[in-house]
């Protein structure tokens, strides 16, 4: 069963700080990988999605890296804003359906 | 925005009724899921659909059953609402199941 990890659950930065978050998964046999972030009471707005045979994926100041073979994602937000305070998640495809992680959630201060 | 709303979005029941949650979809995808969200859990699926029709189960399907008789719609039913479906149910579609996921806005259904 394939376990997927986001480590801090939890993140709060002073405005204009890079954000690092990071993603753990268990099985490198992927098809690919999701982000995507989600304010209170809202749904899901995907961010990025990395295909396995890619090392990275950028828009805007967002960027995320994945390497499979140690089962890894990262995703770097440049310059964070107070508008970026939201979870973000990572999800990863395999089998044609999406596990989650449990998501971080970040907070910018102004 | 992808094209998908689900309905209703909000709704309370009782312990014991049926229940129906809709999806609807203009996208004309092919995949559509059924998630839920709770806290402590996250995202879970409940099923899919892989085209009209076509359904399999998800990791947390016991209590749930599916439907899906044209491409834009797929129908989530709780036979017989119980407390612990109380939660937020989110639907997504995708065009090849391997492509990104577009989700929609949720339903959140408490069950007294």
């Amino acid at each position: 069963k394939q376990e997927v990890t986001q480590i801090p659950a939890a993140l709060s930065v002073p405005e204009g700080e890079n954000l690092v978050l990071n993603c753990s998964f268990t099985d490198s046999a992927i098809y690919n990988l999701q982000w995507f972030r989600q304010d209170p009471g809202k749904g899901l707005t995907s961010l990025l999605l990395i295909q396995s045979s890619q090392r990275e994926q950028t828009s805007g100041r967002l960027n995320a890296s994945l390497d499979k073979s140690s089962g890894r994602s990262t995703l770097y937000i440049a310059a964070s804003q107070p508008g970026d305070s939201a979870t973000y998640l990572c999800a990863v495809i395999r089998d044609y359906k999406l596990s989650f992680g449990a998501g971080t959630t970040v907070t910018v201060r102004a | 925005d992808a094209g998908i709303t689900q309905s209703p979005r909000h709704k309370v029941t009782e312990t014991g009724t049926p229940v129906t949650l809709r999806c609807h979809q203009t996208e004309n995808h092919r995949y559509m899921y059924w998630y839920r969200q709770d806290p402590g859990h996250g995202l879970r699926l409940i099923h899919y659909s892989y085209g009209v029709k076509d359904t399999d189960k998800g990791e947390v399907s016991d209590g749930y059953s599916v439907s899906r008789s044209k491409t834009e719609d797929f129908l989530l039913t709780l036979e017989s609402a119980t407390s612990s479906q109380t939660s937020v149910y989110f639907c997504a579609i995708s065009g090849t199941g391997l492509e990104t996921q577009y989700f929609g806005p949720g339903t959140r259904l408490l069950v007294l």
